[in-house]
């Protein structure tokens, strides 16, 4: 069974930069898993960062950009805001067609 | 802008059945892959299935815990999706979110490439 790795929690010091990470329990994330990235806060719905890698969609700020770091996908914060501060989700799909989600990490802004 | 407004939710019996449904508004609805994503009280996100744009074959996918009891199924006429969920049970207890999701080319096949714009969600409860 496929498992989708990420930090369960994370900090960063207001207008720091900080990086994500997104791997697979066996094997390298590649541009081919399609990863993404999602923001969520508490009682909202999911925001899309990043798709593909390295698309953001219109609207987010490019302090937010997706990369693959290693054998790992990654998502760089840079200027790190106070309502950054939320839970971030990576996913990424297989061959099948299946996406799989991380168990999300959990951004703290102090 | 693009808006999805999901609706239907609701406290369902286990062994139950339930349809909720999505409207879409703001883009071409015929042309988009539509998915549905779920996240149980204080869980991540489980993707559940997609259906594809009638020019990709309409073809629909569906993740393991749901397949053979879930079906994922699209009106272009009124620019809904739906989900008709059968045999409930408390592991499907969720909110229920509808995405819009961006179709790439790798290896020269089409795929998903990320779920773009999402809904604000229905919570389905399954309790007795």
């Amino acid at each position: 069974q496929t498992v989708v790795t990420q930090e369960p929690s994370v900090s960063v010091s207001p207008g720091g930069t900080v990086t994500l990470t997104c791997g697979l329990s066996s094997g390298s994330v590649s541009t081919r898993y399609f990863p993404s990235w999602y923001q969520q806060t508490p009682g909202q719905p999911p925001r899309t960062l990043i798709y593909s890698t390295y698309t953001r969609p219109s609207g987010v700020p490019d302090r937010f950009s997706g990369s693959l770091l290693g054998n790992k996908a990654a998502l760089t914060i840079s200027g790190a805001q106070a309502d950054d501060e939320s839970d971030y989700y990576c996913g990424l799909y297989l061959r099948s067609g299946d996406v799989i989600f991380g168990g999300g990490t959990k951004l703290t802004v102090l | 802008e693009v808006h999805l407004v999901e609706s239907g939710g609701d406290f369902v019996k286990p062994g139950g059945s339930l349809r909720i449904s999505c409207a879409g508004s703001g883009f071409t609805f015929s042309y988009a892959w539509m998915s549905w994503v779920r996240q149980a009280p204080g869980k991540g996100l489980e993707w559940v299935g997609r259906i594809k744009s009638r020019d990709n074959g309409g073809t629909t996918d569906y993740s393991a815990p749901v397949k053979g009891r879930f079906i994922i199924s699209r009106d272009d006429f009124t620019d809904t999706l739906y989900l008709q969920m059968t045999s409930l049970t408390s592991e499907d207890t969720a909110v229920y979110y509808c995405t819009t999701e961006v179709s790439g080319i790798m290896g020269g096949q089409t795929s998903g490439a990320g779920m773009n714009h999402w809904g604000q969600g229905t919570l389905v409860t399954v309790t007795s």
